[in-house]
């Protein structure tokens, strides 16, 4: 299966949102509420920030949000903070057990 | 709490393979399943497969498919990733992750990460 599709970067100056874009296909992110999201700092492992699309775990922020169309999904962080600098990726359930990750995309707190 | 031990660092010779292990604690360890995740350097995250501890059933991406086995110990709370015929392309972070409760199919508990380092 092919990567999700996410770009590269996205910016955005303290106390701004940003919106990143996570797109499959009907075999995964379409047909699936198993969207999840995850931010890695630099040498860590990765920790999850949304799963099932728009659900958050205890502990994150309520400044992350997810959502859904069709066979995208989007990540949004609102009031943007520099300890948000950081490389975020998408997965999906993409049916028989397996899982697909996006491209990843830096996000850079101007 | 939930921890997942992962195996030191190995440096292989290209045609070689590795096992790494992922040694699991704070849970039941057959209640949860556990992924493989593995990190270039520089580059992004790629899904491996999924082992389900319980009856040991497995799921590889198809590009890795023939080449990978992932096994676990249920005595020791362990599951392994081996990695076969290596070349310079497999150089990489490996993860162990576990699955989040509840069936959402998110990967919540990560394990530290093993450098395997292919170079001859």
């Amino acid at each position: 299966q092919s990567a999700l599709t996410q770009p590269p970067s996205a910016s955005g100056s303290p106390g701004q949102s940003v919106t990143i874009s996570c797109t499959g296909t009907s075999s995964d992110v379409g047909d699936y509420n198993y969207v999840s999201w995850y931010q890695q700092l630099p040498g860590k492992a990765p920790k999850i920030m949304i799963f099932e699309v728009s659900k958050r775990p205890s502990g994150v922020p309520d400044r992350f949000s997810g959502s859904k169309s069709g066979n995208t999904a989007s990540l949004t962080v609102s009031g943007l903070q520099a300890e948000d600098e950081a490389d975020y990726y998408c997965t999906s359930y993409a049916g028989s057990s397996n899982f697909v990750f996006g491209t990843g995309t830096k996000v850079t707190v101007l | 709490q939930v921890r997942l031990v992962q195996s030191g660092a190995e440096v292989k010779k290209p045609g070689a393979s590795v096992k790494v292990s992922c040694k699991a604690s704070g849970y039941t360890f057959t209640s949860y399943n556990i992924h493989w995740v593995r990190q270039a350097p520089g580059q992004g995250l790629e899904w491996m497969g999924i082992i389900n501890p319980s009856g040991g059933s497995t799921t590889y991406v198809q590009k890795l498919q023939g080449r990978v086995t992932m096994t676990r110990d249920t005595s020791t709370s362990t599951v392994y990733m081996e990695l076969s015929s290596l070349t310079s392309e497999d150089t990489a972070v490996f993860y162990c992750v576990r699955e989040s409760s509840g069936g959402t199919r998110a990967l919540a508990y990560w394990g530290q990460g093993a450098l395997v380092t292919v170079s001859s």
